[in-house]
């Protein structure tokens, strides 16, 4: 099976600053990946799919980058909203697992 | 806008089996291109993809080699839902528990999920 390795597991930084985020898979997924954000008490929330393309009504702050098996999250400039923790998922062959998250929180 | 709609009971006993509907608006279960997912969320297993159901001429199901021998995911055309059943629960079977809609290409992401549900395995 293909494991899914995010770094680092936490963060902190202040709003406006440039965050990025790293997903690393165990072999090769193409561009196979996507990138969810999960708040307390809700369900995950798709931000961006097939690497780099954007969910309908995200913020175009959020970019994503790679392919292989490096990928990045970029939050250009980090706004109040986005304090959170992200997931990457790969789909390129089952089981279909995602990177155990990212906190980001406020320094 | 696709909604899905979990209930089910939160509470149940170790041996028990866990059982679960996803009651879907905005989209057919039917649906050629897309599949139905149950996904769970634990402190100790992360999210985990747990299946899913999907039609292409014919019914198919995915399970996840962890639960393999113990779940079970089907659809009903007639309600418009798809179900979960959990077999032989133990406590590390406590986790949220949501049903997710992937659409298949182009996104082959999890772009709807329901609301979540907390089921507590426990005597």
């Amino acid at each position: 099976d293909i494991q899914m390795t995010q770094s680092p597991s936490s963060l902190s930084a202040s709003v406006g600053d440039r965050v990025t985020i790293t997903c690393r898979a165990s072999q090769g997924i193409s561009t196979y990946l996507n990138w969810y954000q999960q708040k307390p008490g809700n369900a995950p929330k798709l931000l961006i799919y097939a690497t780099s393309r954007l969910q309908s009504g995200v913020p175009s702050r959020f970019s994503g980058s790679g392919s292989g098996t490096d990928f990045t999250l970029t939050i250009s400039s980090l706004q109040p909203e986005d304090f959170a923790t992200y997931y990457c998922q790969q789909t390129y062959s089952m089981p279909l697992p995602f990177g155990g998250g990212t906190k980001v929180d406020i320094k | 806008q696709v909604q899905l709609q979990q209930s089910g009971p939160r509470l149940v006993r170790p041996s028990q089996t866990l059982s679960l509907t996803c009651d879907i608006s905005g989209d057919s279960v039917s649906g050629n291109s897309v599949t139905w997912n149950w996904i769970r969320q634990s402190p100790s297993r992360g999210l985990e993809w747990l299946g899913r159901t999907y039609y292409r001429s014919k019914w198919s199901t995915d399970y996840a080699v962890s639960v393999k021998s113990r779940i079970a995911i089907k659809p009903d055309t007639s309600k418009n839902q798809f179900s979960l059943q959990l077999k032989s629960v133990t406590p590390e079977d406590t986790a949220v528990y949501y049903c997710v809609r992937d659409p298949g290409s182009p996104k082959w992401a999890f772009d709807f999920w329901g609301q979540g549900i907390l089921v507590t395995v426990s005597s």
